[in-house]
């Protein structure tokens, strides 16, 4: 089984600055995703950036990079020139490869963009 | 395009009772999970839905039930409902015959008294 660690339960940050989300976890899985996912207080899940495993790169979108660390099954999210509109609780998924998988997830970080 | 549209948005129920949730999948999707998030927790798999039949299933007891019609939309059951049932529930879809993201409802907020 699978499992994912969020270990930062709350985090703060000023506006246009950068910050950075922890997330690790277990498998013994060889083939899969990894996900960062974001809910504002609106409820609805939202994708932010995904990685997928056999791929070195680090996954990017706009103010919103990774660095994926598959030997030390790491999996981290730097936001770059937060914004108030960021605020949300992010979680860390992980999906095995193949057909449509279930999706693991963290217990989720609060983060608060502050003025 | 619609995307993954969830009802109802709230619900009450009191312990004992039987709820219906429904989820109508984004436009082409033909694979819908389902997801309990208690409140400060992540997302927990339910189970999944393709071809009309539970393709597979989380940690949860049997009065966790679900179905799947053939215009590829969804509904979870949950029967003899407990105070710890109280939670959001998500719906995502996804296609199943390869790797793709999976897209979330807004989900249906259920209250247990």
């Amino acid at each position: 089984a699978q499992t994912v660690t969020q270990s930062q339960p709350e985090m703060s940050v000023q506006e246009a600055e950068t910050v950075t989300l922890s997330c690790t976890y277990d498998t013994s899985e060889n083939n899969y995703y990894l996900f960062w996912y974001k809910q504002p207080p609106s409820r609805q899940m939202i994708l932010v950036i995904r990685q997928e495993a056999y791929k070195q790169q680090n996954a990017t979108e706009n103010r919103f990079s990774v660095n994926f660390q598959k030997a030390a099954k790491s999996f981290s999210l730097k936001i770059s020139d937060s914004q108030l509109g960021d605020t949300a609780m992010y979680f860390c998924a992980f999906m095995k490869g193949g057909t449509a998988s279930k999706l693991t997830f963290g217990t989720g970080t609060r983060l608060q963009v502050t003025l | 395009d619609a995307g993954v549209t969830q009802s109802p948005t709230h619900l009450i129920k009191t312990r004992g009772q039987q709820v219906t949730l429904r989820c109508s999948p984004k436009s082409g999707h033909d694979t819908v999970s389902w997801y309990q998030q208690a409140l400060g927790q992540g997302p927990q798999f339910i189970f999944q839905y393709y071809e009309e039949e539970e393709r597979q299933r989380g940690n949860f007891p049997d009065r966790f039930s679900g179905h799947q019609f053939p215009n590829y939309s969804s509904e979870l059951n949950v029967n003899a409902l407990l105070l710890g049932d109280s939670a959001l529930y998500l719906c995502a879809s996804s296609f199943f015959n390869s790797y793709n993201e999976q897209f979330f409802g807004p989900g249906t907020r259920l209250t247990v008294l």
